[in-house]
């Protein structure tokens, strides 16, 4: 099973900033959060991943609250072109071992 | 450049018959994995390998089959003792200084 929860669905206005939670309530001390969307029929892209503290790119900003047990994803503008579904996962930095994607959050930006 | 290479990246098969999906990368990477996209549905694990020669089941391996001979190359068989093959599939190898995962583009594997 997956070890993290997210909504299935999410909307947000075009401008806007998108805020996609994902509940890791289980998250080990040496499992990072990564972050990863899927637009329709594309293999799954990276976005941004962190440990403990809050991490920014080109792409969006990973909230990781201090007990680490949450985390939020942020698009501060986001726009039609981020339509997708966002996954969030845990897991150990340079680990090779299994990994579980679950269903995911399907963000749709709306004009 | 480099990346994951999926092929064929759409592929129409009769019932009964085995399948064969190429997944090849040059990123050097260890760990090769093997999901499966349903409709509306998030992505299931059938296989991964950690290291050449070595793979162990996924959620779902029932029906599948993998070989690692090569560090470049993770090929999944859909045999036909897998009784709902029409899917989504995607290839992924890590990084493992960073653990982050990259993906082929996937193949669409019909069964008429």
């Amino acid at each position: 099973d997956a070890k993290t929860t997210q909504p299935p669905s999410m909307d947000c206005a075009e401008g806007r900033a998108a805020n996609l939670p994902c509940n890791h309530s289980t998250i080990s001390g040496n499992e990072y959060v990564y972050w990863y969307r899927q637009i329709h029929s594309q293999g799954p892209q990276y976005i941004i991943h962190g440990l403990k503290n809050n991490e920014t790119n080109e792409m969006a900003s990973l909230i990781i609250t201090e007990d680490r047990k949450s985390s939020t994803l942020i698009l501060p503008h986001a726009t039609l072109r981020d339509t997708a579904v966002y996954y969030c996962i845990v897991r150990g930095q340079g680990g090779s071992e299994k990994l579980v994607f679950g269903k995911g959050t399907k963000l749709t930006v709306n004009p | 450049d480099g990346g994951i290479t999926q092929s064929p990246k759409y592929l129409f098969r009769k019932e009964g018959q085995n399948v064969t999906l190429s997944c090849e990368q040059n990123l050097n990477h260890d760990a090769m994995y093997w999901y499966r996209q349903d409709p509306g549905q998030g992505l299931r694990l059938i296989y991964y390998s950690q290291i050449v020669n070595d793979f162990q089941k996924g959620d779902i391996a029932e029906g599948y089959s993998v070989s690692r001979e090569k560090k470049e190359s993770f090929p999944l068989t859909v045999t036909s003792a897998q009784k709902n093959p029409t899917a989504f599939y995607l290839c992924a190898s890590t990084r493992t200084d960073t653990g982050e995962l990259f993906f082929g583009e996937g193949s669409r594997l019909t069964v008429l």
